[in-house]
Order: C-alpha cells, then sequence, then structure tokens
C-alpha cells in the first residue's frame, strides 16, 4: 500500500512570495490533515478535511493560509505572501475515518523563507 | 488551548539501556498515542492506548495511559542504535465536534543511543 505522498519535498522562497504544497493521500482515506512542524516543536494541526469539506480550520492564519482538496482526494496548501516565522515542516497526514482511526504521515515539505 | 508537557527535552544514553519518558496534560484526552520521527520523515505510529489505565506493549515499547486521563509513558527495554530519533506523544478527543480526530502534540524527548 502507498504512503501518504508529498511534493515538493524542499522549498526555498523570499519573504512575501507565494509557495504551494501538494498533498496525496492513501488510497481510500476519507480524512484528510495539514500539520505545521517548527524547528524543535511537535506538529501543529493547521486544518483537517472530510472528504472535501472542512471539519476544523481554527488554527490556520486564514489571512496568509488557504488549503483546498476539491474532489475529495488530493489536496493543496497555500501560502501567499509568507512570512519568516513561515519557515517550518508541513506535513500531511490521512486516516480512514474508521473507529480507532490511525493518521498516517507524510514525509513532509520543508519550507525556508529568506 | 491544550498543552503537552513532555520530558525530558532530550536523552543521551548507551546501548542497552532502558528509556522512559512522560508525556502531562493540563485537560483530559480520551486516546493517547506515541510517535517515533526520524530525520527528514515524518512521525510513525508506535503505540495507541484508548483507555485509562492501558499498559500496552510492542516489542521493546511499553506505553501507560494515566488512569488521570491528564499523563502518558512510555518506556524502551534494551536500547539500540535505531531506537534514535525524536518520541513525541500526542493526545486526541475521540468525540463529536471540531476536535474530532485531531491530535495535539508534544514537544518531544530526542533519544541519542551510544553503540
Amino acid at each position: 500500500e502507498a504512503g501518504v505522498a508529498q511534493s515538493p519535498r524542499y522549498k526555498i522562497i523570499e519573504k512575501r512570495q507565494s509557495v504551494a504544497f501538494w498533498c496525496n493521500p492513501i488510497s481510500g482515506h476519507a480524512t484528510l490533515y495539514w500539520y505545521q512542524q517548527i524547528l524543535g516543536q511537535g506538529p501543529k494541526l493547521l486544518i483537517q478535511f472530510q472528504n472535501n469539506g472542512v471539519v476544523d480550520d481554527s488554527q490556520l492564519p486564514k489571512d496568509r493560509f488557504s488549503a483546498e482538496r476539491l474532489k475529495g482526494v488530493d489536496s493543496t496548501l497555500k501560502i501567499q505572501p509568507a512570512k519568516l516565522e513561515d519557515s517550518a515542516v508541513y506535513l500531511c497526514a490521512s486516516s480512514s475515518g474508521s473507529t480507532k482511526e490511525t493518521q498516517y504521515f507524510g514525509p513532509g515539505t520543508r519550507l525556508l523563507v529568506l | 488551548g491544550q498543552q503537552l508537557n513532555q520530558s525530558p527535552q532530550s536523552m543521551f544514553i548507551q546501548e542497552g539501556e532502558d528509556v522512559s519518558m512522560n508525556c502531562t496534560s493540563s485537560s483530559i484526552f480520551n486516546t493517547w498515542l506515541w510517535y517515533k520521527q526520524d530525520p527528514g520523515e515524518g512521525p510513525v505510529l508506535l503505540i495507541a492506548l484508548y483507555k485509562a489505565g492501558e499498559l500496552t506493549s510492542n516489542g521493546r515499547l511499553t506505553a501507560q495511559f494515566g488512569i488521570t486521563r491528564k499523563d502518558s509513558f512510555l518506556n524502551i527495554s534494551a536500547s539500540i542504535p535505531s531506537d534514535v530519533g525524536i518520541y513525541f506523544c500526542a493526545g486526541q478527543l475521540r468525540a463529536g465536534g471540531t476536535s474530532y480526530g485531531k491530535l495535539t502534540f508534544g514537544q518531544g524527548t530526542i533519544l541519542t543511543v551510544h553503540p
């Protein structure tokens, strides 16, 4: 079974530029999560999708971050414009939605904002 | 918001030694999870705990869900070099509403094992 795929793996941009990350969850997984992991910290949930609907985006900085999962499969996370403090690893995870669901994480996209 | 305090922040041990780390929360969770993260990779689930007081083992790993539902510990016995990595605890609320499925992570414990 293929795992969660993310691209790109690395991205370096200048502040005020825009950037987009892509995630392909495990086939059949209804729930998709985007996490932000700042160096030295644990991951922090940004947004959770159930199929193509948003379940929780309470910690998403909506003035600059946006995410979509139009067909309930792949998802993109966008930052526009980027700030220095956005430098982090952006992790995508997916789960099946069963009772004791396990979240499977992708390898992450490492973003450096200069 | 909810916060998890994980300790110790880092550990340097000799191969063969046992390791213990713990996690405490200011609020209750009904699921506790322990993950390991290797450099350049996402976290991988090691153990999941679903009931207060539950003690679960997975090979050399043992974890317990505290009776108060506000804490958990992870033990690793007879450590080996491949145990090196960052270990995270995570609490989860399995209930209705927007918190369902959301994981709250600790700050991580960096484990170094000297051969």
